[in-house]
C-alpha cells in the first residue's frame, strides 16, 4: 500500500481539465510544501513536472499546475492534449524515517 | 545536459547479491544528493535510498533496510546501490535520480536515468 493515496485512474477529452489528486498526511503533504509530480509514458523514465506544489521547471507547459489544500495536493492539466496520456504519480518529504515517499499512481487516459 | 547512466542490472538468484552503478554527468556532482528509485514491471514508483552529496547521511525504505547499501565516488561522478539478500518481490526497474537542489534532499528528483533491470528467479 503506497503511503500517498492517488486515484488509480482519470480521463478526460482534448481540451478539457482534470485534477489529480493526492492525499497524505500531516507528516508528509500537510506538513511540508515539497510535493512533486512526475509524468511516466510506457517505457519511459519519469518526468518532472510540478515541485514544491506549484513550481514548474524549464521547459514544462504551462497548462500543468500545481496546488495544496491541507493533507491533499493536486496537479491540474488544462487544455488536455493527446500526448498527456500517461501515468502520473506524487512525491512527497515526509519527515518519518524514510524521507521520501510516492503516490500509488493515476493513469490518465485521453478520450 | 544532465545524463545518468545506470548499470549492472541482470538476472540473479533468490539470496544472491548484485551491485548498480550510475554514472552521472552534466552537472556537479558531489553538490547534489542521489536517490534510487524502482519500479516493478506494469506498477508504480518505490523510493529506496538516499545519500546526501558527501555520504555522511544514508536512508533507506523500510523494504531493503539492511539488506541494500548505497554508497557514491563523487571523484568518480558515481553512485551505487550493493544489494545483498536480493529476494523476488526485489525485482523491478531500477533508477538512479538527482535531487532537484544542492542542499538537503526534501524537493524531489529532477533528472532520471534509463533504469536498469534486477530479475531475482531461480
Amino acid at each position: 500500500q503506497s503511503a500517498l493515496t492517488q486515484p488509480a485512474s482519470v480521463s478526460g477529452s482534448p481540451g478539457q481539465s482534470i485534477t489529480i489528486s493526492c492525499t497524505g498526511t500531516s507528516s508528509d503533504v500537510g506538513g511540508y510544501n515539497f510535493v512533486s509530480w512526475y509524468q511516466q509514458h510506457p517505457g519511459k523514465a519519469p518526468k518532472l513536472m510540478i515541485y514544491d506544489v506549484t513550481k514548474r521547471p524549464s521547459g514544462v507547459s504551462n497548462r500543468f499546475s500545481g496546488s495544496k489544500s491541507g493533507n491533499t495536493a493536486s496537479l491540474t492539466i488544462s487544455g488536455l492534449q493527446a500526448e498527456d496520456e500517461a501515468d502520473y504519480y506524487c512525491s512527497s518529504y515526509t519527515s518519518t524515517s524514510t524521507p521520501r515517499v510516492f503516490g500509488g499512481g493515476t493513469k490518465l487516459t485521453v478520450l | 545536459e544532465v545524463q545518468l547512466v545506470e548499470s549492472g542490472g541482470v538476472v540473479v538468484q533468490p539470496g544472491g547479491s548484485l551491485r548498480l552503478s550510475c554514472a552521472a554527468s552534466g552537472f556537479i556532482f558531489d553538490d547534489y544528493t542521489m536517490h534510487w528509485v524502482r519500479q516493478v514491471p506494469g506498477k508504480g514508483l518505490e523510493w529506496v535510498s538516499l545519500i546526501s552529496w558527501d555520504g555522511d547521511s544514508t536512508y533507506y525504505a523500510d523494504s531493503v533496510k539492511g539488506r541494500f547499501t548505497i554508497s557514491r565516488d563523487n571523484n568518480k561522478s558515481s553512485l551505487y546501490l550493493q544489494m545483498n539478500s536480493l529476494r523476488p518481490e526485489d525485482t523491478a526497474f531500477y533508477y538512479c535520480a538527482k535531487d532537484i537542489r544542492d542542499s538537503g534532499w526534501y524537493a524531489g528528483f529532477d533528472s532520471w536515468g534509463q533504469g536498469t533491470l534486477v530479475t531475482v528467479s531461480s
